[in-house]
């Protein structure tokens, strides 16, 4: 079945710093790509998504571009903020699976001010 | 005004008593979705649906049990809660049809299971 790998189970990093989360993806068809993000104490809230190969999907300084050839979607951004401490899932939704959306195991991310 | 709501936020329960878990959403949408969140593993699918009367097995439907009986409100039932049941679960509803298929995601239930 479909799936999403996520390889950082945890990230540490202090303001300014750099930031990326692996995502890799196994579909049997040509899903669309997500990024979600989750506070503490709320439900996961769409961070963006991307539908079709190269496709760069972006919000609040975020970024991922969809790689149909090495099924990856890998979450970056330049200079991440205290603000930004959240739990963060990739996902992907694919037709041919009912559009049924499957989640990655999810990235902690901690920012030291 | 949410637009998925889910009750109740907090539930102990004892093993082998009867759970059911409550979603409600207001934003028109035919899919809904229940999963459970555990460190290590994610959100994983446990049931869904695309409509009134119908649900749908996930990827771990083994002990639970599904229900929706309006387009509002669609439920999870613990016929014989286990410890392992313990877990945060958030319920999704969500537009077919379209080609992202975005999630609204209530706010969670946290049931303990002793």
């Amino acid at each position: 079945g479909d799936s999403v790998t996520q390889t950082e189970g945890q990230v540490a990093l202090s303001e300014e710093d750099f930031l990326t989360i692996h995502c890799n993806y196994s579909a049997s068809g040509y899903p669309t790509l997500f990024w979600y993000v989750q506070y503490p104490g709320e439900g996961p809230q769409l961070l963006f998504r991307a539908s079709r190969d190269k496709e760069k999907g972006s919000s609040r300084g975020f970024e991922a571009t969809y790689d149909k050839g090495t099924t990856s979607f890998h979450l970056r951004k330049a200079s991440v903020q205290e603000s930004d401490s959240a739990v963060y899932y990739c996902a992907l939704s694919d037709r041919g699976n009912n559009n049924a959306p499957r989640f990655g195991a999810g990235t902690k991310l901690s920012v030291k001010p | 005004e949410a637009a998925v709501t889910q009750s109740p936020r907090n539930k102990v329960a004892v093993t082998g008593g009867k759970v059911t878990l409550s979603c409600n959403q207001t934003n028109n949408h035919n899919n809904m979705y229940w999963y459970r969140q555990d460190t290590g593993h994610g959100l994983r699918l446990i049931h869904y649906s695309y409509g009134a009367g119908s649900t749908e097995k996930g990827d771990i439907p083994d002990g639970y049990k599904a229900s929706r009986p309006s387009q509002e409100n669609f439920s999870l039932i613990l016929e014989l809660a286990t410890p392992s049941q313990t877990s945060v679960y958030f319920c999704a509803s969500g537009e077919p049809g379209q080609d992202y298929a975005e999630q609204f995601f209530g706010p969670g239930t946290r049931l303990t299971v002793l």
